[in-house]
């Protein structure tokens, strides 16, 4: 079975400054992660994924992430934040395994608020 | 629109009500997927399909929960005899690849927000 554990459930950040949002996970098996956002009253949007090859994954409006698969970490950083980066972000785990369920597996959540 | 939709957005019911919540995938879209989300947690599986075929329903969490997909697009969850504890956002999610592969990437609908009275 997967787990997924954000260590952080609330990270308060000036603008402009860098943040980190750390996400661990365990699996048994080889794994996809993803990282989606949820603004207020939206849908959650995907971020940026892994799925093989490089180990650093670019995503949309300035996000990136790293795979530690020693570490079993994903977390996502972004050097430079804005106040409309303040929402709720997901770290996600699917099984990469064809023929397995395509369920993902969620954490808890981080709450990034971005403060002037 | 080209996105996955949900309706309705916001739905109270009393307690003992039955109610119906209706996804639209995105066109063409294989899988699809139900996620509870209760307030201030992640999302949590619920029921997945791939086309019309029910493969895994085993996060529906009794048996007043039951969700079809009949003609492989347009899916309905519905519950039964609503509880209390049964109020959160409901998610529906499709994504363009089956079990035979590729990265599980989905795309999300707004949710629909259930509170239960």
């Amino acid at each position: 079975a997967q787990s997924v554990t954000q260590l952080d459930s609330q990270v308060p950040v000036f603008e402009e400054a860098p943040v980190e949002l750390r996400c661990n996970y365990s699996s048994s098996v080889s794994v996809y992660l993803f990282w989606y956002v949820q603004y207020p009253n939206q849908g959650l949007q995907l971020l940026l994924k892994y799925l093989s090859g490089s180990t650093l994954v670019k995503g949309i409006n300035g996000f990136e992430a790293e795979f530690n698969k020693s570490q079993t970490s994903f977390h996502l950083r972004k050097p430079s934040v804005h106040i409309s980066d303040t929402a709720e972000y997901f770290c996600a785990v699917g099984m990469a395994k064809t023929g397995n369920n395509r369920k993902l597996i969620w954490g808890l959540g981080t709450s990034l608020a971005v403060n002037p | 629109g080209a996105g996955v939709s949900q309706s309705p957005r916001y739905k109270v019911a009393k307690r003992g009500q039955d109610v119906a919540l209706r996804c639209d995938p995105i066109s063409g879209h294989v899988s699809l997927f139900w996620y509870q989300q209760a307030l201030g947690q992640g999302p949590e599986f619920l029921t997945y399909f791939q086309n019309e075929a029910q493969l895994d329903k085993s996060g529906l969490p009794s048996d007043r929960f039951f969700a079809e997909r009949p003609e492989g697009s347009v899916s309905t969850l519905k519950i039964q005899r609503t509880q209390q504890e049964d109020s959160a956002v409901y998610l529906c999610a499709s994504s363009s690849r089956g079990l035979a592969g590729g990265d599980n990437e989905q795309f999300f609908g707004p949710g629909t927000r259930l509170t239960v009275l």
